[in-house]
């Protein structure tokens, strides 16, 4: 999975209450994304990164926050979960937003918000 | 809106026979393409894309995928169908100019090989 690790790979949580995920890469790669896969949606951006401190917003980010402190270290934030939050959360990385650079997966993460 | 469809949620395809998962786009200029293929509970897997060039593109295991600008169309292709073929496959796109790299994905289509 291209030096890509996620933790955890599981998490039951309840109803409102935080959860962070973490996204690692040993690729010192620039650029960092968060989606989420569910069901007849196929995967959806949450939120990206495009360097240390710098983050924006993707299609569905609302409920979310995201924080990048280090190159290698991209973390997702639900501030209070909500059982629509339920989904298997992936973390990508490139090399550049260039059209010749690749975006690589890392495992997921499965959320279950009880 | 950037959009993107696979219209088939299943394909069902004997092993040895050819096997064609679609894929149509509505994104502005001349995107970026790209194919990925998830295996259960694993993440997704790079197959190829197109960026500028010949319109037939070759990737990993065997697999092909024809760029057509006026369709506005990026079909999977593969000659013969293996049963390790079988798998979740999805088709991503990006504007040329999108800051961020930014992929906007199709819903997937189930592809499954049987011997």
């Amino acid at each position: 999975d291209a030096g890509i690790t996620q933790s955890p790979r599981h998490k039951v949580t309840e109803t409102g209450t935080p959860v962070t995920l973490r996204c690692h890469q040993t690729e010192n790669h620039r650029y960092m994304y968060w989606y989420r896969q569910d069901p007849g949606h196929g995967l959806r951006l949450i939120h990206y990164s495009y360097g240390v401190k710098d983050t924006d917003k993707g299609e569905v980010s609302d409920g979310y926050s995201v924080s990048r402190s280090k190159t290698e270290d991209f973390l997702l934030t639900l501030e209070s979960a909500t059982s629509s939050q339920t989904s298997v959360y992936f973390c990508a990385i490139s090399g550049s937003a260039g059209g010749r650079e690749t975006q690589y997966f890392g495992p997921g993460t499965r959320l279950l918000v009880l | 809106a950037q959009s993107v469809a696979q219209p088939e949620d299943q394909v069902n395809v004997a092993e040895g026979n050819p096997l064609t998962v679609k894929c149509t786009y509505s994104v502005s200029g001349n995107p970026y393409l790209f194919w990925y293929v998830q295996y259960p509970n694993r993440g997704l897997q790079f197959l190829l894309k197109y960026i500028t060039g010949d319109n037939l593109v070759k990737g990993s295991y065997g697999f092909e995928a024809e760029f057509n600008k006026s369709q506005t169309s990026f079909h999977l292709k593969k000659p013969s169908a293996l049963v390790s073929d079988s798998a979740l496959y999805f088709c991503a796109v990006r504007e040329r100019n999108n800051q961020g790299g930014k992929l906007i994905f199709g819903q997937g289509t189930e592809l499954s090989v049987k011997p």
